[in-house]
């Protein structure tokens, strides 16, 4: 049963990097695409973005560039980077396993949908 | 940029029939999916593919879609279905993948 834990810093000064890593075990990092996912206080959840083992990524358009995501496949592990950190970026990041599925009703298209997560990390912007 | 609208809050007495639902343009072309996320937990997937139930979910959870709404049904609601459920989808494009912005459903 494949599980996920995040680890990184509490708490990050404004301006500075946010950086996260997610340690995947129970399966191997290259055989699924790998979201992170952040969640305001009080607030709802944020997709901010996907990595395939192979380095191909998505990211959500709000972060403007801001967020880098990369796999380390010797230690089963994927990471994100957050640069230029604001208060708006605090946080519960979680992680989570994709699926990538054909649909049986359009010829050559794919969905992909978050089916397990991480318990997430709380990252705190302030100086 | 493309959103979901769920209703911010539902309220059931234990045993009634709970619906949420989730609205989006896109929804009549793309799967609706639902998560559970009890209060200080991680989001748990509970349907999957519009109306398909993971396994351990319990049957009283049940999905269903229609042009632009995705419905979730909890039939004999408990006290321990007391959560914030969120839908999740993409747009057209499948270059925004959002989430509604959540309900919160009530059993008392």
């Amino acid at each position: 049963q494949v599980q996920l834990q995040e680890s990184g810093p509490g708490l990050v000064k404004p301006s500075e990097t946010l950086s996260l890593t997610c340690t995947v075990s129970g399966d191997s990092v290259s055989n699924y695409y790998w979201s992170w996912i952040r969640q305001p206080p009080g607030k709802g959840l944020e997709w901010l973005g996907y990595i395939y083992y192979t380095g191909n990524t998505k990211y959500n358009p709000s972060l403007k560039s801001r967020a880098a995501m990369s796999v380390d496949t010797s230690k089963n592990q994927f990471s994100l980077t957050l640069t230029s950190v604001t208060a708006a970026d605090t946080a519960v990041y979680f992680c989570a396993r994709v699926l990538r599925e054909r649909s049986t009703v359009t010829a050559n298209y794919f969905y992909y949908y978050m089916d397990v997560w991480g318990k997430g990390t709380s990252v705190t912007v302030s100086s | 940029s493309y959103g979901l609208t769920q209703p911010p809050s539902v309220s059931v007495s234990p045993g009634q029939t709970a619906t949420i639902t989730c609205s989006g343009d896109a929804l009549p072309k793309r799967y609706a999916f639902w998560y559970q996320q009890r209060s200080g937990q991680a989001p748990v997937l509970v349907i999957y593919e519009d109306r398909k139930r993971p396994s351990g979910i319990p049957e009283r959870f049940s999905g269903s879609s229609s042009g632009t709404v995705a419905t979730l049904t909890i039939t004999g609601a408990q006290v321990e279905d007391e959560a914030d459920y969120y839908c999740y989808s993409t747009d057209s494009s499948d270059n925004n993948w959002v989430f509604g912005g959540g309900t919160k459903l009530t059993v008392l």
